[in-house]
């Protein structure tokens, strides 16, 4: 079956510090893969996503490249922000449009001033 | 991009009751939705899956006649927790997909529910 492994938080780290966030997959056939931000108290908010190996979503300074080779898509931010501070989750999509998602087990950043 | 809202934000119902929760999709038409649950400090897991015009299908663990879900219309899906016990306190977010977006969901509020 599909899985998501993603690193554990919480992480913690200063205004302006760099960020990555591991993610690595293992699915049947070509999934999609996303990153999804939840900010405290709220729902989830798609950040980025890429469709296809070697495809490099980007948004909002954030940055992950679809690795085939490698199973991963990890997550990079170069400078982060007090307001990057949130829950960050690692999914991918396998089969068909609009097939459910398969969650990693999220990340907690937290990034102080 | 699509939206989808979710209703109520919050609930605080008392053990025995049942509560309701909607998901819409404001500008697209969603023939399927995802209900997934969050427990505090961790993942979502996929509930069911919510099929306009026909039965849910269910995750395995998952009790249907305790998550009972409506997909009567193609913007609408309900789900009702059925006499609510405080071990049903979570998180609930719908998502659903829109064909012309392709593989990516789109996802409500979240309806943060505690029983009491």
């Amino acid at each position: 079956g599909n899985s998501v492994t993603q690193m554990e938080g919480p992480v913690t780290l200063s205004e302006e510090a760099f960020l990555t966030i591991n993610c690595t997959y293992t699915a049947t056939g070509y999934p999609s893969l996303f990153w999804y931000v939840q900010y405290p108290g709220e729902g989830l908010q798609l950040l980025l996503k890429a469709t296809k190996a070697d495809d490099k979503g980007s948004n909002k300074g954030f940055e992950a490249t679809y690795r085939k080779e490698t199973t991963s898509f990890h997550l990079e931010k170069g400078s982060v922000q007090v307001s990057d501070s949130a829950v960050y989750f690692c999914a991918l999509s396998a089969g068909a449009a609009g097939n459910k998602l398969t969650f990693g087990g999220g990340t907690r950043v937290l990034v102080k001033p | 991009g699509a939206v989808v809202s979710q209703h109520p934000s919050r609930v605080i119902c008392k053990s025995g009751t049942s509560v309701k929760i909607e998901c819409r999709s404001l500008d697209f038409q969603a023939t399927t939705m995802f209900w997934y649950r969050q427990f505090p400090k961790q993942s979502l897991m996929l509930m069911a899956t919510s099929n306009e015009g026909s039965k849910a299908t269910y995750e395995q663990g998952v009790e249907k006649d305790k998550f009972l879900i409506n997909h009567a219309s193609l913007t609408l899906s309900t789900l009702t927790v059925t006499s609510a016990h405080p071990e049903d306190s979570s998180f609930y977010i719908c998502s659903a997909p829109r064909a012309e977006s392709g593989p990516e969901a789109f996802f409500g509020q979240g309806t943060r529910l505690t029983v009491v």
